[in-house]
């Protein structure tokens, strides 16, 4: 069973739809929880980040993290052509110093006109 | 707002033949990374580095692959004897323990 799995897509909406990326991990070490944004051939932009269960809100973005099931999810409102991009959901043990990230496989989205 | 640089962006290279890719990390944090994405895979740890040294290793960072912070701003990454499969997109990263801001990154193609 791989450390984080995300479906890869592609995902089409039309613009305006909601749209709702999700991925789960089996290591309950993981305490740590973002998400990037990739657009082609560029490095992941950090878009949201959490440790604890439960909602975060930042703008159109809405991040949910439950532990119990091993499962994030990012929800995006109100989605705009230039939301297009791959999202990556990535995670993290609390180590100490400094801990690596394991990321997703990335979901590719296309938000059409 | 301040970013993560690297360079160059696009290195091409001789199989065998060492690169030395570069990065400038953003100025107040402390933790500095090393990702590579190979076309079409996901984004890939390779080391991590805090206080002058590797705080850890991937298994893919071998004893070709070296890490350096030598002025105090800038942090390198060097491949000694390059080979095709080392052919990626790399990508720097520095933050504080829980967030990592990564740079654009060097696509690096092994011929």
């Amino acid at each position: 069973q791989k450390e984080v799995e995300q479906d890869p897509g592609p995902l089409s909406v039309p613009e305006g739809a909601i749209v709702s990326l999700n991925c789960t991990y089996s290591n309950s070490a993981f305490q740590y929880f973002m998400w990037y944004r990739q657009y082609s051939r560029k490095g992941p932009e950090l878009l949201m980040y959490t440790y604890s269960s439960g909602n975060k809100e930042d703008g159109r973005f809405t991040a949910q993290v439950d532990k119990s099931s091993k499962y994030i999810s990012l929800f995006i409102r109100d989605s705009q052509p230039s939301d297009s991009a791959t999202y990556l959901c990535a995670m993290s043990a609390l180590t100490g110093t400094a801990s690596k990230l394991t990321f997703g496989t990335g979901t590719r989205l296309q938000v059409t006109l | 707002e301040p970013e993560v640089t690297q360079t160059p962006s696009h290195q091409v290279t001789q199989m065998g033949q060492e690169v030395i890719l570069r990065c400038v990390p953003i100025s107040n944090h402390l933790y500095f990374y090393w990702y590579r994405q190979i076309l079409g895979q996901k984004v890939e740890f390779l080391v991590s580095f805090y206080n002058n040294e590797i705080s850890e290793k991937s298994e893919i960072f071998d004893d070709q692959f070296s890490v350096e912070r030598p002025d105090g701003s800038n942090f390198t990454l060097k491949i000694r004897s390059t080979k095709l499969e080392d052919s990626a997109m790399y990508f720097c990263a520095s933050g504080k323990m829980d967030t990592q801001y990564f740079g654009p990154g060097t696509r690096l193609t092994v011929l």
